[in-house]
């Protein structure tokens, strides 16, 4: 594709509920990688996936943080049982290889009430 | 261990030109330069590989001092699409693979 897409752009969640969100990469691009950007901040690595391989998730904050591409092109961010703080817009990245530039896709909004 | 920016701010007249500083406690492999603007995706502009490759706009320069961890920006006869805020990521010399160590970014307004 022409650019990362990501989806939904907006979500609002009650606290407790689960959400998923949707990355889809630059087509080819073999690295992937979840930033979580707090208000005013600047975004913090959550996790990488080298293809399907998620080879370092050392950001994730919780386990209730899940990250999966199973085929090695769209991955899905999972929250289990949102909490307050979990309000964030979270990016998705992609490169040709880890080391390379990355591309930002334009954010998930994430409000959890 | 999160770069350090400096400054956090700062306002220019169209034509000034600024310069962005990002330091790091740590042994860098590579620095990368974003800008963002209010709402949208970071944008890439520059990134500097320990070695001295360099890749990025041509308006736009770098330099990265791999002894001192340092990395500045130059931003030349600005211009108002400038504004927005610019961000350092830097991935260390450790190895493996790791996503990019963001500071907390320069806030840039560029006045008519």
């Amino acid at each position: 594709g022409a650019g990362v897409s990501q989806s939904p752009r907006y979500k609002v969640a009650k606290r407790g509920q689960d959400v998923a969100l949707r990355c889809d990469p630059i087509s080819g691009h073999v690295s992937l990688f979840w930033y979580q950007q707090a208000l005013g901040q600047g975004p913090e690595f959550l996790t990488y996936f080298q293809n399907e391989a998620q080879l370092d998730k050392s950001g994730l904050p919780s386990d209730r943080f899940f990250a999966e591409r199973p085929e090695g092109s769209v991955s899905t961010l999972k929250i289990q049982r949102t909490q307050q703080e979990d309000s964030a817009v979270y990016l998705c990245a992609s490169s040709w290889e880890s080391y390379n530039e990355q591309f930002f896709g334009p954010g998930t909004r994430l409000t959890v009430l | 261990q999160q770069p350090v920016q400096s400054p956090q701010a700062v306002i220019l007249r169209e034509g000034e030109d600024a310069v962005i500083n990002c330091s790091s406690s740590k042994a860098l492999y590579s620095v990368h330069w974003y800008r963002q603007k209010h709402g949208e995706a970071p944008v890439f502009l520059m990134i500097l590989l320990k070695g001295g490759e360099q890749k990025g706009h041509e308006k736009i320069s770098a330099s990265f001092n791999e002894k001192k961890q340092q990395s500045s920006l130059y931003l030349t006869a600005s211009q108002l699409s400038y504004s927005g805020t610019y961000f350092c990521g830097t991935e260390d010399s450790g190895g493996g693979a790791d996503g990019l160590t963001f500071g907390k970014g320069t806030h840039l307004i560029i006045q008519p």
